[in-house]
Parts: C-alpha cells; sequence; structure tokens
C-alpha cells in the first residue's frame, strides 16, 4: 500500500458509543494530523504529532482522544459524541511540520453520529 | 487571526471555458500559500506552494499566482476531470498550522 490510509471509510455510531479511526502512512513521514471538514466550513485542525508527540491540541472536546503509538500510525478515540460531531475526519502527513511543508491526506472517515 | 476567503463558492464552466478562481488571504508575515484539490468521497491531493509575491507555478491547465493580498488559480481550457473543489489554505510565520478557505466547487460541464 502507498499514501495515507484511513479505516473505516463510513461509520455511524450512537452517542453512547465507543469507537475508533485509525490512519496508517506509508510515506516515512515524521509528523501526523487529524483534521475535520464540516460542510461549508474550513478544514479545522484537530491534532498535530511531530516524532510520535503531540505537538497541538487545538482545543478539542475529551471526547475526542488522539493515540500515536509510532510514526507511521494514528488513532483517534472517539466516546459520547454529539451529533454536531458528524463529519469528515481526515488523517494527513508530512515530512514534519514546518515551512512550506505540504501535507498528503487519507480519504477520510465520514462518521455519523445519531 | 489569519483569515482566507475564496471565491466563488461555486463554478461552472463550460469544457474549454477558462477562468479564475480567488484566494484573498490576512496572515502576519506569510509563510507559504498552498493550492489543493478536492475530489468527492476523497482528501485533498497538493498541487502547489508558493512562498512570496510575484512567484507564479504550473501544473498542466492549472497555474497559480501570488500577490500580497490574495493567489489566483487560473484553470485553461478545462475539461470534465478538472471537476473538483479547490481548497487554499496558508502558513504565517512562527506558526506551523495551515488556515484553510471553505473551497471553490469546480464544475466543468462537456
Amino acid at each position: 500500500e502507498t499514501g495515507v490510509t484511513q479505516t473505516p471509510r463510513h461509520l455511524v455510531m450512537g452517542m453512547t458509543n465507543k469507537k475508533s479511526l485509525k490512519c496508517e502512512q506509508h510515506l516515512g513521514h515524521n509528523a501526523m494530523y487529524w483534521y475535520k471538514q464540516s460542510a461549508k466550513k474550513p478544514l479545522e485542525l484537530m491534532f498535530v504529532y511531530n516524532f510520535k508527540e503531540q505537538t497541538e491540541n487545538n482545543s478539542v472536546p475529551s471526547r475526542f482522544s488522539p493515540e500515536c503509538p509510532n510514526s507511521s500510525h494514528l488513532f483517534l478515540h472517539l466516546h459520547t459524541l454529539q451529533p454536531e460531531d458528524s463529519a469528515l475526519y481526515l488523517c494527513a502527513s508530512s515530512q514534519e511540520p514546518g515551512y512550506g511543508e505540504k501535507l498528503f491526506f487519507g480519504s477520510g472517515t465520514q462518521l455519523s453520529v445519531l | 487571526e489569519d483569515q482566507v476567503t475564496q471565491s466563488p463558492e461555486a463554478l461552472r464552466l463550460q469544457e474549454g471555458e477558462s477562468s479564475s478562481l480567488n484566494c484573498s488571504y490576512t496572515v502576519s508575515g506569510l509563510r507559504g500559500l498552498f493550492w489543493y484539490r478536492q475530489d468527492p468521497g476523497k482528501g485533498p491531493e497538493f498541487l502547489f506552494t508558493l512562498y512570496s509575491a510575484g512567484e507564479e507555478k504550473e501544473k498542466e491547465r492549472l497555474k497559480a499566482t501570488l500577490t500580497k493580498k490574495e493567489s489566483f488559480l487560473h484553470i485553461t481550457a478545462p475539461k470534465p476531470e478538472d471537476s473538483a473543489t479547490y481548497l487554499c489554505a496558508v502558513q504565517a510565520g512562527g506558526n506551523e498550522k495551515l488556515t484553510f478557505g471553505t473551497g471553490t466547487r469546480l464544475t466543468i460541464i462537456p
């Protein structure tokens, strides 16, 4: 496999469920990101990991919990979500965060919270 | 606070009809301006990075230009496969975070 792979592609969950999103990058990059994309809103940065260390938490509610066990894998653990959390969740990677770094995105997980 | 505004929100063109997409930005110390293309059901795909006013980059039918206040993505003689949402983002000095616009949804009609 090449690039950035996200699973699952679609997820429907109730407000009391616990689920996890998975991201894997095969590019040898050192930085990984979670973004949220809602209809008619800009892409919203949630978390940044650089060399497995979290370097940014963009005021994200605690019902979203990231985990980065190594530079190739990133998880987003979800619990007690709200309907307004329904969105496309995108994982991205780059060589490292910094000047002019382009991002490589996965295809995303389309999340629906009922 | 960094801001990015893209216009128009949506654009429909006939195949072969050239046009431009606009990205206006307000940022304290631009480090880079990025253009991405996003197809339905997929994540954004990187197109260009521009670093300073006057810079231009080209790829096939697309050409990106940059001034001190805005960037244009010119599309020449577009084809239906150019249909996508085009996203603009800026990176400010001293900040690794990208600020994205809401995108322009481009539709090319055969």
